[in-house]
């Protein structure tokens, strides 16, 4: 069974660009989430989609959004990029989004700001 | 407060040793899922062992296994045999059924070396 799949491995964007990321869940796995990780602050939640609805966000800014597709494939994009938004970012697929199903990840799209 | 909380930022063992990684958590839910996940310097968060809140058992998977002691709120995981390839970050995280919803809280992490 193919694993999540993160497409692009790597990107770079100037400040004010925007950017989108995407993410193929495991076959079958309805409940995508979207997370970054900084040096800094670590691993934060961005948001999470079943189904196609967003059921869940963290507390980032309006310029970072998502969806999520009828195949449950998902994107997410950052509009007016900052340098701080510079990142690895990982996208997760678990078959039910429920506390007791694992979350798989993806290999990280990594994001540098310029 | 901290949700979850890895106080070891690094570890170093021989290899073939054992070697266990702390984790504490804090939650009010009754329903909720630990989970620990080992993170290469490539980058891919790769899950390693499961433990639900209701589990009476220590979860185990090949050479990890997963000591929880609920009323301590502890979930330290504990790598057998430690090999070269074993040397990574390795993440604690936590899912609660209330609380946070579908979200996993991620501890610090804790890099681990193992040596030859």
């Amino acid at each position: 069974k193919a694993g999540v799949t993160q497409t692009p491995r790597y990107l770079i964007k100037t400040r004010g660009q925007q950017v989108t990321l995407s993410c193929s869940p495991i076959s079958g796995h309805r409940s995508v989430s979207w997370y970054q990780q900084t040096p800094g602050q670590g691993l934060q939640f961005l948001f999470e989609y079943f189904s196609e609805t967003q059921r869940n966000k963290g507390n980032f800014p309006g310029r970072f959004s998502g969806r999520q597709f009828s195949n449950s494939r998902s994107e997410m994009n950052v509009s007016t990029l900052e340098l701080g938004d510079s990142a690895l970012y990982l996208c997760a697929s678990s078959l039910a989004g429920i506390y007791n199903s694992p979350l798989h990840f993806g290999n990280g799209t990594r994001l540098t700001v310029t | 407060a901290q949700k979850i909380t890895q106080t070891q930022p690094g570890m170093f063992v021989q290899e073939k040793e054992a070697v266990t990684l702390d984790c504490t958590y804090d939650t009010s839910d009754q329903s909720y899922g630990l989970f620990w996940y080992k993170q290469p310097s490539s980058g891919e968060m790769i899950f390693l062992i499961y433990q639900g809140s209701y589990d009476e058992q220590n979860a185990t998977e090949g050479r990890y296994s997963l000591n929880f002691q609920k009323a301590r709120k502890s979930a330290n995981l504990v790598i057998s045999a430690s090999q070269l390839g074993d040397s990574a970050m390795y993440f604690c995280a936590m899912r609660e059924e209330e609380t946070s919803g579908s979200r996993l809280t991620f501890g610090e992490g804790t890099q681990l070396t193992v040596n030859p």
